[in-house]
């Protein structure tokens, strides 16, 4: 198991609302990106944040944000919640620098929009 | 950007039998190319990974080949076991932020 965290483990919402996950990167890692998982297709990138800015964003509207703290953690935050959110959103640990693309995967966070 | 074809979606396999994935990529610049399994609920795991520099990669029952020509890569699991049963993705790398591309998945299930 890697050491990547992330919370909630579930989480249900309405149409509309603002939600924020959470994600604390794996030790020695400085780097987080954000990937949206729909029901049986493979993540999609949505965004990557290094020395807490973003640092590249996939095909994702505004209303997918996120920051990065000093300590590497990092929180997604999705506002005015459509149906088609609901996915798994996990988040993936690295090191800046030739390894950036060795990512670890969280667990996940189950979002059900309603 | 990228784009990554993934063959085939399922796959169903004897146990002792050998499994390949087989994924082709389109961006020539891209230069890493990882391969992860999940299991029903879990996260992604990381299995093994190529970078464009090597053309094959083994470990244990596992092994990776790189064709950059070609723009494909395949994921070879020798040996099947039952716990080897789960859906496989294939990245590629690209992008300044080494963002990863993933493949649709194959369901790979290993009969006993």
């Amino acid at each position: 198991e890697t050491g990547v965290t992330q919370s909630p483990t579930h989480l249900i919402k309405t149409r509309g609302q603002q939600v924020t996950l959470r994600c604390s990167s794996q030790s020695g890692h400085n780097t987080v990106s954000w990937y949206q998982q729909a029901l049986g297709q493979g993540p999609q990138f949505i965004f990557q944040y290094y020395r807490e800015e973003e640092n590249g964003r996939g095909n994702f509207p505004p209303r997918f944000s996120g920051l990065q703290f000093p300590n590497y953690s990092s929180e997604l935050n999705v506002n005015a919640l459509e149906l088609d959110d609901s996915a798994l959103y996990l988040c993936a640990s690295s090191q800046a620098g030739v390894r950036t693309d060795t990512q670890y995967f969280g667990p996940g966070t189950r979002l059900t929009v309603l | 950007g990228e784009n990554v074809e993934q063959h085939p979606s399922t796959l169903s396999v004897q146990e002792g039998d050998s499994a390949v994935i087989k994924c082709t990529y389109s961006d020539s610049a891209s230069n890493y190319f990882p391969w992860y399994k999940q299991e029903l609920g879990k996260r992604p795991q990381l299995i093994i990974d190529i970078r464009s520099n090597v053309g094959e990669k083994k470990d244990q029952r596992i092994a990776v080949t790189l064709n950059k020509t070609a723009k494909h890569f395949s994921l070879h699991i020798t040996e099947t076991q039952p716990e080897d049963s789960a859906v496989y993705f294939c990245a590629a790398s690209w992008g300044s932020a080494r963002q990863l591309t993933f493949g649709s998945g194959t369901q790979l299930t290993v009969l006993p």
